[in-house]
């Protein structure tokens, strides 16, 4: 089975922009959670989704959102982004609900200038 | 909400010996411990996890233990080698919930 993919893998903003990011899950993997990543605040839970529904959400501002379709593809998007967004953003998919293995995917990149 | 404390952030031992690293935790709801291993620049990586009605489970040279009684779990490494290099989180997870990390464990394993 191919793994979970993200697209793009890197990407360059200015501040004030927004920003789409998607996440591809395993094949039959139901459950998306994304999750932000920086040296100083290690992994940082945004948010789960599972069979297009939110199921639970990170402490994070209203600024992220994200969406989950029919096919348990899922994007999150960033709107009027701020320097201390610059991250490593994180899928992670998983068969059911999280609880279960978790797996990554590569990451997208993401610098604020 | 849960806290993961993990300890040490850094870790260095000679190949071939043992490594440790332990996290606590807070909440005594929680019933789910993976372990992922991130290598520079790659992904994480589930490498063991344990649920809360096991004391302990092993796999090759990595062992994961869980003292509910103490809120803690370790990570049990032997016999350690140049590429177990990596950053070792943590994580604790209950039902309805998210999922809670620790801030990782940068372990170096020096040949």
């Amino acid at each position: 089975k191919a793994g979970v993919t993200q697209t793009p893998r890197y990407l360059i903003k200015t501040r004030g922009q927004q920003v789409t990011l998607s996440c591809s899950p395993i094949s039959g993997h139901r459950s998306v959670s994304w999750y932000q990543q920086t040296p100083g605040q290690g992994l940082q839970f945004l948010f789960e989704y599972f069979s297009e529904t939110q199921r639970n959400k990170g402490n994070f501002p209203g600024r992220f959102s994200g969406r989950q379709f029919s096919n348990s593809r899922s994007e999150m998007n960033v709107s009027t982004l701020e320097l201390g967004d610059s991250a490593l953003y994180l899928c992670a998919s998983s068969l059911v609900r999280t609880g279960y293995e978790q797996y990554f995917g590569p990451g997208t990149r993401l610098t604020v200038t | 909400g849960e806290n993961v404390e993990q300890h040490p952030s850094t870790l260095s031992v000679q190949e071939g010996d043992s490594a440790v690293i332990k996290c606590t935790y807070s909440d005594s709801a929680s019933n789910y411990f993976p372990w992922y291993k991130q290598e520079l620049g790659k992904r994480p990586q589930l490498i063991i996890d344990i649920r809360s009605n096991v004391g302990e489970k092993k796999d090759q040279r990595i062992a994961v233990t869980l003292n509910k009684t103490a809120k803690h779990f370790s990570l049990h490494i032997t016999e350690t080698q140049p590429e177990d290099s990596a950053v070792y989180f943590c994580a604790a997870w209950q039902t309805g919930n998210q999922f809670y990390f620790g801030t990782g464990t940068s372990l170096t394993v020096i040949p």
